[in-house]
């Protein structure tokens, strides 16, 4: 009940393309869902993050798509770019307890 | 303003010894939260402090512990390495708790391999 899923596992958009990385999780006490990006040899990085009163939040080019009732929430990266290319976690945290659950991570590559 | 900084970055072990991290976080931010990364686990929480108390731990053995100053700097140490401790120890800090109020910012990590 604690875990994230996370799909796919690895994903090759062209510039230009939209990017989809999918999560799931269970434990509907879950209350902050954040997107993290990390590139090769540095830490996590936040990329985004919606509550559940939320369905939609966009930030530039990053829009996070959130469905409560089928406890589901996505990633979507418009107009990717090579730029891009790095691992994407989602995760999922409840109140109070300071500690995030992360997806299994997306290797996304973006092709010139 | 500096960001979480992490030392050592790179070091190597072998089986059964013991290995202290230590963390300082960004200027002001009071909670410290340790992750451990593989390829084949992922990011996995271990222990958040704040205030210098643990306030949450991860599934992990005993032989994972950690502490936090004084001045919100964290250390955290292994006892008894396993090959399977080979990891990437991420620190991350945030002004409140962390996870659920606030971005957690992640340095750089400590990659620890273990022989």
């Amino acid at each position: 009940q604690q875990q994230v899923k996370q799909s796919p596992q690895s994903l090759i958009v062209q510039k230009g393309g939209i990017s989809i990385i999918n999560c799931a999780y269970e434990n509907t006490a879950f209350d902050y869902f954040p997107w993290y990006q990390q590139f090769p040899g540095k830490g996590p990085a936040l990329l985004i993050a919606i509550r559940p009163d939320v369905s939609e939040k966009k930030e530039g080019r990053f829009t996070i798509s959130f469905n409560k009732s089928a406890k589901q929430f996505s990633l979507h990266i418009m107009d990717s770019q090579p730029g891009d290319s790095a691992t994407y976690f989602c995760a999922a945290s409840m109140s109070n307890t300071g500690k995030l659950i992360f997806g299994q991570g997306t290797t996304l590559q973006v092709k010139p | 303003k500096a960001g979480v900084t992490q030392t050592p970055r790179y070091l190597i072990k072998t089986r059964g010894q013991q290995v202290t991290l230590s963390c300082s976080p960004i200027s002001g931010h009071r909670s410290v939260s340790w992750y451990q990364q593989t390829p084949g686990q992922g990011l996995q929480f271990l222990f958040e402090y704040f205030s210098e108390t643990q306030r949450n731990k991860g599934n992990f053995p005993g032989r994972f512990s950690g502490r936090q100053f004084s001045n919100s700097r964290s250390e955290m140490n292994v006892s008894t390495l396993e090959l399977g401790d080979s990891a990437l120890y991420l620190c991350a800090s945030s002004f409140n708790r962390g996870g659920n109020t606030g971005e957690l910012f992640f340095g750089e990590g400590s990659r620890l391999t273990v022989l």
